[in-house]
């Protein structure tokens, strides 16, 4: 089975420029994640979803942040503009009911770097 | 508001040694809790789990004990070895919310030859 997919792997740009980030979550999951990590402040949830509808995204960092969920097999976590504090490594995760007490499921990770 | 608090690191032992992370919670309810393990430049995988008092979970060798009297979920492993070397995260899942986990800081481990 293909495990949560993150795309690109790897992001280097410049300060002021949109970055957009992927992730493809495993077949059947209903439920995403959209996580940051970096060293001051570990792991923080940034938004999730249920069935494509976002819950909660208090964590969210500001309005420069945006995600989407246009159907069950797709998420785009965005950043306009982009600026240096926002690098950080970010992961997707994926999750079922029926999975077993709600285990989430982490992709690779997308390590963001802002110039 | 629900928060997890684990033992600071790094934690360095030799190889065989026996482990110990601790890992203590504040949750309303009963909560559901987890350990995952991040290895270098991967992402986070589920280690273990327990969903309610006096569970074990046990996954490697390693061993978890929920424990809502001390309110604690230490993970244990009585011989480690070069290749659990990692950052441990502890974890919980509100027993009233829909999926939303609370991790802890993290602990990094590592495991001398």
């Amino acid at each position: 089975d293909a495990g949560v997919i993150q795309s690109p792997r790897h992001e280097v740009t410049e300060m002021g420029q949109e970055v957009t980030l992927r992730c493809k979550p495993i077949s059947g999951h209903n439920s995403l994640f959209w996580y940051r990590q970096t060293m001051m402040r570990g792991l923080e949830l940034l938004i999730y979803f249920n069935n494509n509808v976002p819950i909660d995204d208090s964590g969210m960092p500001e309005d420069r942040f945006s995600a989407k969920m246009p159907n069950a097999s797709f998420s785009t976590l965005k950043i306009q503009p982009s600026e240096p504090r926002d690098s950080a490594v970010y992961f997707c995760a994926s999750s079922s009911r029926t999975s077993g007490a709600d285990t989430q499921y982490f992709g690779p990770g997308t390590r963001l770097t802002v110039l | 508001g629900d928060s997890v608090t684990q033992m600071e690191g790094p934690v360095t032992l030799s190889e065989e040694a026996f482990l110990t992370i601790n890992c203590t919670y504040t949750a309303t309810g009963y909560p559901s809790l987890f350990w995952y393990v991040q290895y270098p430049g991967e992402g986070l995988q589920l280690l273990l789990k327990a969903t309610k008092a006096d569970d074990k979970g046990s996954n490697k060798g390693f061993e978890a004990t929920y424990r809502k009297e001390t309110t604690s979920f230490h993970l244990e492993k009585g011989s480690v070895q070069v290749s659990d070397s990692a950052v441990y995260f502890c974890a919980l899942r509100s027993s009233s919310n829909t999926g939303k986990l609370i991790f802890g800081q993290g602990t990094t481990l590592q495991v001398k030859p």
